[in-house]
């Protein structure tokens, strides 16, 4: 595609359930980032894949949030047992490479009720 | 990591420049400002960014001080399409080891018709 895109749009979720969150980068783009926006407030980094690389995880809230990329494509975010301090727009963005400009996708509202 | 400050909000007359400032008194020599601009329901888009000269683009210019300890984004001629919240941002050009960055609250503009 001609950009980042994730699914869904948007996730209304009860406390307690797992979500997976999806994320299609950029072809051809190395590097991929996870962020999360709460209402009203800035970007909060999450996480970062990096071609073949171990991630970067050290952003992710809690061990009840983890994230996949298979190769230089498609990642996951999952969090687990949700609760509703999780509830924010969840943005991933790709990069040509690691530490170029990022274009992000249109983001997952998730709300935990 | 350096510190930005923006202030929270700004209006502009549509048709006329826009400036936004940012300051980056803690700068280092090797980081670059970036600005990303981040519309309503949308995923931020990159619009620019500089070391230490000026920089322009099709969607903005870019002015930094010569001590770099701040800067002002300039969109020449503001439409109504450029209502959006305005992050400053910056990140160092050779450590591509710390991408654990968190955009800020930004500068929300509201263009006037």
């Amino acid at each position: 595609g001609a950009g980042v895109s994730q699914s869904p749009s948007n996730k209304v979720t009860e406390k307690g359930k797992d979500v997976e969150l999806r994320c299609d980068p950029i072809s051809g783009h190395t590097a991929l980032y996870w962020y999360r926006q709460r209402l009203g407030q800035g970007l909060e980094f999450l996480i970062y894949f990096q071609g073949n690389s171990a991630p970067d995880k050290s952003g992710l809230p809690s061990d009840r949030f983890s994230a996949e990329r298979t190769g230089e494509s498609v990642s996951t975010l999952t969090i687990q047992r949700t609760q509703q301090e999780d509830s924010a727009v969840y943005l991933c963005a790709s990069s040509p490479r690691y530490g170029g400009s990022k274009f992000f996708g249109p983001g997952t509202r998730l709300t935990v009720l | 990591d350096a510190k930005t400050t923006q202030p929270p909000s700004m209006d502009c007359a549509e048709g006329r420049a826009a400036n936004l400032p940012c300051n980056h008194s803690t700068i280092s020599g090797n980081e670059y400002v970036y600005w990303y601009r981040q519309i309503h329901s949308q995923g931020p888009q990159y619009i620019i960014h500089g070391l230490k000269n000026n920089e322009t683009n099709e969607m903005a210019s870019l002015i930094i001080t010569e001590d770099r300890k701040s800067s002002t984004l300039i969109l020449p001629h503001a439409t109504l399409r450029d209502t959006a919240v305005y992050y400053c941002i910056v990140r160092p050009t050779t450590n591509f080891g710390n991408e654990k960055l968190t955009f800020g609250t930004g500068t929300r503009l509201t263009i006037i018709p």
